[in-house]
């Protein structure tokens, strides 16, 4: 089945104790991306890829690492995380060009104490 | 900067009735997809419908179809016979040639019975 994988879906955590969000899809795309979403402001991009080796910022890039060594995982690291970084984190993946709609995770629930 | 604007936090529509949800966005592309999508309470991200910036005709899909309007930059959303499964959040999503994809902050559509 052709799927977006993100681990874990919910995590509670404290202050600057580091953590990864893993990101894998099986579809052989070369476009991956993180979101968060929050209340009332929608979808922000974080970091995106557009192949292996690849990254670069979205709109909210501050306070996350992102790293692309292989083309099916793409995972979201906060080195010292903090409150403000609470929010519901999307991992996307989708195949390169501008028509091609993005295949997005179950979600993970991120909870910053 | 690009930006996508959804200026309708939320809405109401009686079930079987029609609802057209507005969005619109700033560019200076001329190459570019637009999307919709719809989050139901099981917060999975689903593709409703998409709409390439070069076409004049305005996709469909069963049910929903869209009014582009480019000279307006306008993306609006129409949902015909509103079903009581529509009710969800519907993000505008706006995606240049593989480049960062900016989302509207949401539109959270309420089916009344």
């Amino acid at each position: 089945e052709a799927q977006v994988t993100q681990n874990p879906r919910y995590l509670i955590t404290v202050t600057g104790k580091k953590l990864t969000v893993t990101c894998s899809q099986n579809m052989n795309h070369e476009y991956m991306s993180w979101y968060r979403q929050d209340p009332g402001l929608g979808l922000r991009q974080i970091y995106y890829s557009m192949n292996v080796e690849v990254t670069d910022k979205g709109d909210v890039p501050e306070g996350y690492k992102v790293s692309r060594k292989e083309k099916r995982n793409f995972p979201l690291i906060l080195e010292s995380p903090s409150p403000n970084q609470t929010s519901l984190y999307f991992c996307a993946s989708s195949r390169q060009g501008s028509n091609q709609p993005q295949h997005f995770g179950d979600g993970t629930r991120l909870s910053i104490l | 900067a690009q930006t996508v604007t959804q200026s309708q936090p939320e809405m109401s529509v009686q079930e079987a009735e029609t609802v057209t949800l507005s969005c619109t966005y700033d560019t200076s592309e001329s190459d570019y997809y637009l999307f919709w999508y719809k989050q139901p309470p099981s917060r999975q991200m689903i593709l409703v419908i998409r709409q390439e910036a070069y076409k004049q005709q305005n996709a469909t899909e069963n049910r929903f179809s869209v009014n582009f309007q480019k000279a307006a930059k306008s993306f609006s959303l129409k949902i015909s016979d509103s079903q009581l499964g529509d009710a969800a959040m519907y993000f505008c999503a706006y995606r240049p040639r593989d480049d960062k994809i900016i989302f509207g902050k949401g539109t959270r559509l309420h089916i009344l019975p």
